[in-house]
């Protein structure tokens, strides 16, 4: 299964812009990146998800290097509802709903 | 549009005893899935199934874990005979047409070992 690498945490103040990176060296061709976000004692919650092109939804927006072996997920304007656990995903092309999840990024919200 | 729902939300069991979680998927949703999130660890998909039919149960432990989706009602994640290694926060999600689709998740179903 192909890995993902996240940093294991980072900080924001609020009303700011988040940038999320993820590396994933190990893509294959038809994995699609997917996030999802965790808040505390919750179930995750879809965030975002593409293949090759940029994508924006009224969450966020999904930034995908041309080689595909990185994304970054980003929070245009950072709330302290957005504090919770970025997971980084790979989903492969086989229908199983196996989703690997790693570590993620734990976000702090600065008020 | 109620969400994913799961009961109980806790559930507390002596070792030895059945576990029985339960998972109601979105209206519309025939595709479940089941994760489940130890104590500091991230979460682990244990089972797909489509009504009727276990489509991928990798993650299943292959003793005293079971899981079934039947034709009428919820989902059922079954533990025979629980330890205290069992406790953990089980997660259950759904989706409309298959794995390819994003995934919605319950709120979870924390099961303590006594």
């Amino acid at each position: 299964d192909a890995k993902t690498t996240q940093p294991n945490s980072m900080e924001s103040n609020e009303e700011e812009p988040v940038h999320l990176p993820c590396n994933h060296s190990t893509i294959s061709g038809t994995d699609y990146i997917h996030w999802y976000r965790q808040l505390p004692s919750q179930g995750p919650e879809y965030v975002i998800h593409g293949l090759t092109s940029n994508v924006n939804n009224r969450m966020a927006s999904l930034a995908i290097a041309e080689d595909r072996k990185s994304s970054t997920l980003i929070l245009h304007r950072a709330t302290l509802r957005d504090a919770a656990v970025y997971y980084c995903i790979l989903q492969p092309s086989s229908n199983t709903g196996k989703l690997i999840f790693g570590q993620g990024t734990t976000l702090q919200v600065k008020p | 549009n109620a969400g994913v729902m799961q009961n109980p939300r806790h559930l507390v069991r002596r070792r030895g005893q059945e576990a029985r979680l339960r998972c109601s998927p979105m209206k519309g949703h025939s595709h479940v899935y089941w994760y489940r999130q130890l104590p500091e660890e991230g979460l682990k998909f244990m089972v797909y199934l489509q009504k009727e039919n276990i489509i991928d149960e990798s993650g299943m432990p292959k003793e005293r874990f079971s899981a079934e989706f039947p034709k009428e009602g919820p989902s059922i994640l079954r533990i025979q005979q629980v330890v205290r290694g069992d406790s953990a926060a089980y997660f259950c999600a759904s989706s409309p047409r298959g794995a390819r689709e994003k995934l919605f998740f319950g709120s979870g179903t924390q099961l303590s070992v006594l």
